[in-house]
């Protein structure tokens, strides 16, 4: 497509529950990063896939968050036995060079936990 | 550390007037500062990249100025619009090598008609 698309947009879950949240990146972008961002708050990273190669999970908050991206396009943010805590947007974004070059963001997908 | 402060926080100005937000960064060494728009519910928006050794660069009533030697940006906006309403977030890039970005937490923007 022609941005990054995100799904579900919208997201409410009880708690202890596992979602799925779904980026599909710009064709062509190696680059795939990972956000969330809290009412108020800035962007927080949460993982980065750059082609091939290993991921950079650092920024995950805790062993209930993973991430897969598959062949190298589009990426699952998958979080486990979800809390109130996990309640934010969750932000996709791509680029052509990690790093330097231009993010380009999809619309998020908003978490709620109940 | 690799930090960016943004001010203010929260701005409001009456529809037609001018704002200038400010972006101060300790990310070095220093590639380039980007000025993202998020509207509400949306996803940021690219409105200026700034290298090096430009100082200023406009996107129509946006003029973004650079000064490197203080590390300091601004982004400056123009017979503002209801539409200009939204947070407007400051992105730092160190030079190559290092994949992460480095964001300020925004200044939010309310236009008033």
């Amino acid at each position: 497509g022609a941005g990054v698309s995100q799904s579900p947009s919208n997201k409410v879950t009880e708690k202890g529950k596992d979602v799925e949240l779904r980026c599909d990146p710009i064709s062509g972008h190696t680059a795939l990063y990972w956000y969330r961002q809290s009412l108020g708050q800035g962007l927080e990273f949460l993982i980065y896939f750059q082609g091939n190669s290993a991921p950079d999970k650092s920024g995950l908050p805790s062993d209930r968050f993973s991430a897969e991206r598959t062949g190298g396009s589009v990426s699952t943010l998958t979080i486990q036995r979800t809390q109130q805590e996990d309640s934010a947007v969750y932000l996709c974004a791509s680029s052509i060079l990690g790093g330097t070059g231009e993010l380009f963001f999809g619309e998020g997908s908003r978490l709620t936990v109940l | 550390k690799n930090q960016v402060e943004q001010s203010p926080q929260s701005l409001i100005i009456l529809e037609g007037k001018n704002c200038t937000l400010q972006c101060n960064y300790t990310v070095s060494p220093f590639s380039n500062l980007r000025w993202y728009k998020q509207d509400t519910g949306r996803g940021p928006v690219s409105l200026t990249i700034m290298t090096f050794s430009e100082n200023t660069k406009s996107n129509g009533r946006y003029t973004a100025t650079l000064d490197a030697d203080t590390k300091q940006s601004s982004l400056h906006i123009t017979a503002s619009q209801l539409s200009d309403s939204a947070s407007y977030i400051c992105v730092v890039s160190a030079r190559k090598g290092t994949y992460k970005y480095i964001f300020g937490t925004g200044t939010r923007l309310k236009v008033l008609a």
